[in-house]
């Protein structure tokens, strides 16, 4: 089955330590992206990729930090100068050099901060 | 900034009748369009797209785009209480060469009620 798979599904965080959200594609996809989900909001991008070893940052980069070492894994790093992590960050996938621009969406990880 | 803006409801529709979401956006660049539906905890699915102007119909749901108006819609016909959930409208900016960075509104929250 081809999809998106993001771990863990929860994560918990103490203030002042860094997590690393993992997201994996086996859709061949070119393009991979990081969105955070507040309570009642849309999404808001935090970085995107759109080769391996390239990426640019979002609207909300700050206190974030991002990898493409492989065309499917795209790692995010929530940094302690994150200062309000606690949010559902969910990650996507595209390929819009193939004329889709669908995004395709992992299932999610709920980061709290305790 | 360019920005895709809806009514964040709740809308309440009675079971069995058309629910009508609303969407605008400023970028009279943009191309294409999407709705997407998610459900409380859930990623984003995508429901619908449409990239020129008029009707695209799928099955209870029909997609309207007047360019004109820089207006999307979503209908949705004999509403079920499956359909109660957010939806998302989204449109691909046009600022970015490859990657589809897509624009994001904060969603309408529907509620069919029985």
């Amino acid at each position: 089955d081809g999809g998106i798979t993001q771990s863990p599904k929860y994560l918990f965080r103490k203030e002042g330590q860094n997590v690393t959200l993992s997201c994996e594609q086996n859709l061949n996809h070119d393009a991979m992206y990081w969105y955070r989900q507040d309570p009642g909001q849309g999404l808001r991008l935090i970085y995107y990729s759109q080769i391996v070893n390239d990426f640019q940052k979002g609207d909300i980069a700050e206190g974030y930090s991002v990898s493409r070492e492989k065309k499917e894994s795209f790692p995010l790093t929530v940094t302690s100068a994150q200062k309000n992590p606690t949010a559902f960050y969910l990650c996507a996938s595209s390929n819009p050099l193939a004329g889709d621009n669908e995004q395709f969406f992992g299932p999610g990880t709920r980061l709290t901060v305790l | 900034q360019k920005e895709v803006e809806q009514n964040s409801g709740p809308l309440s529709v009675p079971e069995g009748a058309i629910a009508s979401l609303n969407c605008t956006y400023s970028d009279r660049g943009s191309q294409s369009f999407f709705w997407y539906r998610q459900y409380s905890g859930k990623s984003p699915e995508l429901i619908m797209f449409i990239y020129s102007n008029g009707d695209k119909e799928d099955g209870r749901f029909t997609a309207q785009l007047n360019k004109a108006s820089q207006y999307v819609s979503l209908l949705i016909r004999d509403s079920q209480p499956s359909d109660s959930a957010t939806y998302l409208c989204a449109g691909v900016n046009s600022g970015y060469s490859s990657a589809s960075k897509i624009i994001f509104g904060s969603g309408t929250r529907l509620s069919i009620r029985p």
